[in-house]
């Protein structure tokens, strides 16, 4: 499996800023997703990372709010941009290694917005 | 109705027991099977990884899917206390990486010594 790490592990914003999370991926992988995990809720996707192009976004998420950058084949950034309390929530990088078909996730980024 | 229904728990036992945790799902064209580990204030960690209908076993670990009920069970034999985490569940529609998963909201489990 991949070694996957993500920064920052935690952060607390204000209202109406924006925070860029970086995941970092030790292995060359295929795909890359982002979700989020709310308390009490499933791991929602809010989009697949796209190498080379725009990322793929899940219906209710869209590119404005969540703008995200994969430049090459072990990196990737999700932004969360104009935040709000509801924003409040673990977002998660995951990825499939190259021929897998299992996804691992990384260890996470929790998000408190005030 | 949710496309995947797992009861949240918590789910408590004392060490030693077998556990039986479960999900149900409606969307029959499911085909791959999950099961992630969440220790707290971590991120998922697949524990098992199966494909149609039937059992697979890893140590004390036992994975089961009935597809004709849309059902599927994680048993944990011999439970530890570093067992304690939330599971979850999460299947899809096709075996490639490039399918999305479908994850249900996770079962908390606490292992007593």
């Amino acid at each position: 499996s991949a070694v996957i790490s993500q920064k920052p592990s935690r952060d607390i914003c204000q209202r109406g800023t924006s925070l860029t999370i970086q995941c970092q991926v030790d292995s060359q992988v295929t795909m890359m997703f982002w979700y989020r995990q709310q308390p009490g809720q499933s791991l929602t996707l809010i989009a697949t990372a796209n190498q080379g192009s725009e990322a793929t976004y899940e219906s209710g998420f869209v590119i404005d709010k969540f703008p995200i950058s994969r430049p090459n084949l072990t990196f990737s950034t999700l932004t969360v941009s104009n935040m709000s309390p509801e924003d409040s929530s673990i977002y998660l990088c995951s990825v499939v290694a190259e021929m897998g078909y299992e996804q691992y996730f990384g260890p996470g980024t929790r998000l408190t917005v005030t | 109705q949710k496309e995947v229904e797992q009861d949240p728990g918590p789910l408590s036992v004392p060490e030693g027991a077998i556990v039986s945790l479960n999900c149900t799902y409606s969307n029959s064209a499911f085909q791959y099977f999950m099961w992630y580990r969440q220790y707290s204030r971590k991120g998922p960690e697949l524990l098992m990884y199966t494909y149609s209908s039937g059992n697979k076993e890893d140590g004390r670990f036992t994975a089961q899917v009935d597809k004709s009920s849309k059902y599927i069970s994680l048993f944990i034999r011999d439970s530890q206390p570093s067992d304690s985490a939330t599971y979850l569940c999460a299947m899809s529609a096709s075996g490639s990486g490039y399918s999305t998963l479908t994850f249900g909201k996770g079962t908390m489990l606490l292992v007593s010594p």
